[in-house]
């Protein structure tokens, strides 16, 4: 069965830290690639996607994330962390109809 | 305002009783879905509709049944067959079924069995 492991359960940086959360699938076909994240107290929400071309997707609010085929990977990346960035982010791949998920990672962010 | 709705936010049941989740879209979606949360795990798929008067089971369908009489609601029964249903449940809805739909979600249902 393919599964989405997401490697870091809780973060905490300061503000301007960057970040990388890491998240690996098992899924060795053609994949569409989803990052959600939850804000306190808001829906879960789509941050980026990536489903063909340039593996270096970038998404709302400075996210990007980087498809590597290779490693089975799609890392989600910022530059720079703001105090709006506290939140749970979860990686999803696409496995017919049904989206499978990673347990989520809980970012904190010390002003 | 486009978006979905979950009713009732909380829900407390006892044990051996039957309870229904509400969920509506208005956001003209062919498809639906119910997500069950535990702490520490990722979301996972109990039921879903492609279309109206059709659904198919997800990874976790065991004490759980649903309908899809309309295009823009799809309630969740959790029957007293389920084992575990304190959890948190959560609707969610897209164009299609395809690749390329983005799933939308609703503020979720926390259920406690007592």
């Amino acid at each position: 069965a393919q599964s989405v492991s997401q490697h870091n359960h809780h973060v905490i940086l300061s503000e301007a830290a960057s970040l990388e959360l890491g998240c690996n699938y098992s899924y060795g076909g053609t994949v569409n690639l989803f990052w959600y994240v939850q804000y306190p107290g808001q829906h879960l929400q789509l941050l980026l996607k990536y489903f063909s071309g340039d593996p270096l997707v970038k998404g709302i609010k400075g996210f990007e994330a980087e498809f590597i085929k290779s490693k089975f990977s799609f890392n989600l990346r910022k530059p720079s962390v703001q105090w709006s960035d506290t939140a749970e982010y979860f990686c999803a791949v696409r496995s017919n109809y049904q989206l499978i998920w990673g347990a989520g990672t809980k970012l904190i962010i010390k002003p | 305002d486009g978006g979905i709705t979950q009713s009732p936010k909380y829900l407390f049941r006892k044990e051996g009783q039957n309870v229904t989740l509400s969920c509506e879209q208005n956001l003209n979606h062919d498809a639906m879905y119910w997500y069950r949360q535990d702490p520490g795990q990722g979301l996972r798929l109990i039921y879903y509709s492609q279309i109206v008067n059709d659904f198919q089971k997800g990874d976790i369908a065991e004490g759980y049944s649903v309908s899809r009489e309309k295009k823009e609601s799809f309630p969740l029964t959790v029957t007293s067959a389920q084992k575990n249903p304190t959890a948190f449940y959560l609707c969610a809805s897209s164009a299609g079924t395809g690749g390329y739909n983005e799933q939308f979600f609703g503020p979720g249902t926390r259920l406690t069995v007592l």
